[in-house]
């Protein structure tokens, strides 16, 4: 049984570019978040998506924005890239009404330059 | 809004000492739930443990054991006879109450860099 996947693993972009990150949910799971951890720092919720729909979002500019498709599978957009962005994205998944927490991936590096 | 501290921002022991992560929360929520995560270099969040708002107990896993205490707000965790795997970052977090459509978002701490030297 697959866990959280993503992809790709690491990314190297230039600043004002457009970014596409990818996140599988475990199997079952229908509810993937989306996090961001900058260096030395902790994670910070951007958003969640279920039944393809945002649910919540945290406090992240426009610039970041997200779809989920109907295999719950889900992708992260970030538009205007800022050095600032640069970051390990980390996707986390569970059920609509399972534990969260417990289910993240690997995430991808992003690196802006 | 909820908040998660951990003040140790960095923690050097030898092995076979133990060592204590200390955790305090804030949240308006009567049910909540706590977590500690172990990130290793390579970058990918380990679950340790969850604990629900409702059960105070303390538990133990093996060299593992958590304090919950509730009239403090906080979880600390603690590793008896550290190992030199035991090295990492290690984050606590709080996710917010079950609600209809509950985004039940984590909030994380700023981590404690854990450094067991042999």
């Amino acid at each position: 049984d697959a866990g959280v996947t993503q992809s790709p693993t690491h990314l190297i972009k230039t600043r004002g570019q457009q970014v596409t990150l990818r996140c599988s949910p475990k199997s079952g799971h229908d509810t993937v978040s989306w996090y961001q951890q900058a260096l030395g720092q902790g994670p910070q919720f951007i958003f969640q998506y279920y039944e393809e729909e945002e649910r919540q979002r945290g406090n992240f500019p426009d610039r970041f924005s997200g779809h989920q498709f109907p295999n719950y599978s889900s992708e992260l957009n970030v538009n205007a890239l800022l050095l600032g962005d640069s970051a390990l994205y980390l996707c986390a998944s569970r059920t609509g009404v399972g534990p969260s927490g417990q289910y993240f991936g690997p995430g991808t590096r992003l690196t802006v330059t | 809004a909820q908040k998660v501290t951990q003040a140790q921002t960095e923690i050097s022991v030898v092995e076979k000492e133990d060592v204590t992560l200390d955790c305090v929360y804030e949240t308006r929520d009567t049910t909540y739930y706590l977590f500690w995560y172990k990130q290793p270099p390579s970058g990918e969040l380990v679950f340790l443990i969850r604990r629900n708002s409702f059960d105070e107990q303390n538990e133990i896993s093996g060299r593992y054991s958590w304090n919950f205490q509730k009239s403090t707000s906080s979880f600390n965790f603690t590793i008896t006879a550290s190992q030199v795997v035991d090295s990492a970052v290690y984050f606590c977090a709080l996710s917010d109450s079950l609600s209809s459509g509950s985004a039940r978002q984590l909030t994380f701490g700023s981590g404690t860099q854990l450094t067991v030297l042999p």
